[in-house]
């Protein structure tokens, strides 16, 4: 497709339950960026990907939120034992290497009841 | 003090108005400097970049720098009822990559 695309849409999960969320990147974008948007919130960095480089993980809330990125494009985002605090909508964004705009996807929402 | 400061809003302008939108930043060192529209329910677009104090002209939009002030604004003329969004100010403090630092927004009601 021709822009950034998230899955699932929309998940429910219950408390303690570990969930993965997916972003497949627009090709050719070597950049990759997980925020989060709690309700009423600005973007909270997640976590970056350039390259081949080590990722910024800096803005991980917790040692149960964990990224990868597989061969340079598809995106996983996990988070283990999930708690309440966690519902938010988990956006991904790419760009061209360097100074560029970002691209958003439309957004996971994640729901922990 | 947040690193990105918005008024949250609403601002509310009638149509055919100037809508004027502010944003301070606290890292003195930031270099690049950008405008998101988020309609409800969707995921924010880009609208405005600005690098170099002054402003910058995109049609209805502009976008104005003041760094010694550590001021960014967005000025959007003859406002639509469309132009109803909350509006991000993102600032780039490291120029070794684009980790852009959020403003929580501000949300404009453009009432016709």
């Amino acid at each position: 497709g021709a822009g950034v695309s998230q899955s699932p849409s929309n998940k429910v999960t219950e408390k303690g339950k570990d969930v993965e969320l997916r972003c497949d990147p627009i090709s050719g974008h070597t950049a990759l960026y997980w925020y989060r948007q709690s309700l009423g919130q600005g973007l909270e960095f997640l976590i970056y990907f350039q390259g081949n480089s080590a990722p910024d993980k800096s803005g991980l809330p917790s040692d149960r939120f964990s990224a990868e990125r597989t061969g340079g494009s598809v995106s996983t985002l996990t988070i283990q034992r999930t708690q309440q605090e966690d519902s938010a909508v988990y956006l991904c964004a790419s760009s061209l290497e360097g100074v560029s705009p970002l691209h958003f996807g439309n957004g996971t929402r994640l729901t922990v009841t | 003090q947040k690193e990105v400061e918005q008024n949250s809003g609403p601002l509310s302008v009638p149509e055919g108005a100037i809508a004027s939108l502010n944003c301070t930043y606290s890292d003195r060192v930031s270099q690049s400097f950008f405008w998101y529209r988020q309609y409800s329910g969707k995921s924010p677009e880009l609208i405005m970049s600005i690098y170099s104090n002054g402003d910058k002209e995109d049609g209805r939009f502009t976008a104005q720098l003041n760094k010694a002030s550590q001021y960014v604004s967005l000025l959007i003329r003859d406002s639509q009822p469309s132009d109803s969004a909350t509006y991000l100010c993102a600032v780039n403090p490291n120029t070794g990559f684009q980790k852009l630092v959020f403003g929580t927004g501000t949300r404009l009601l453009v009432s016709p």
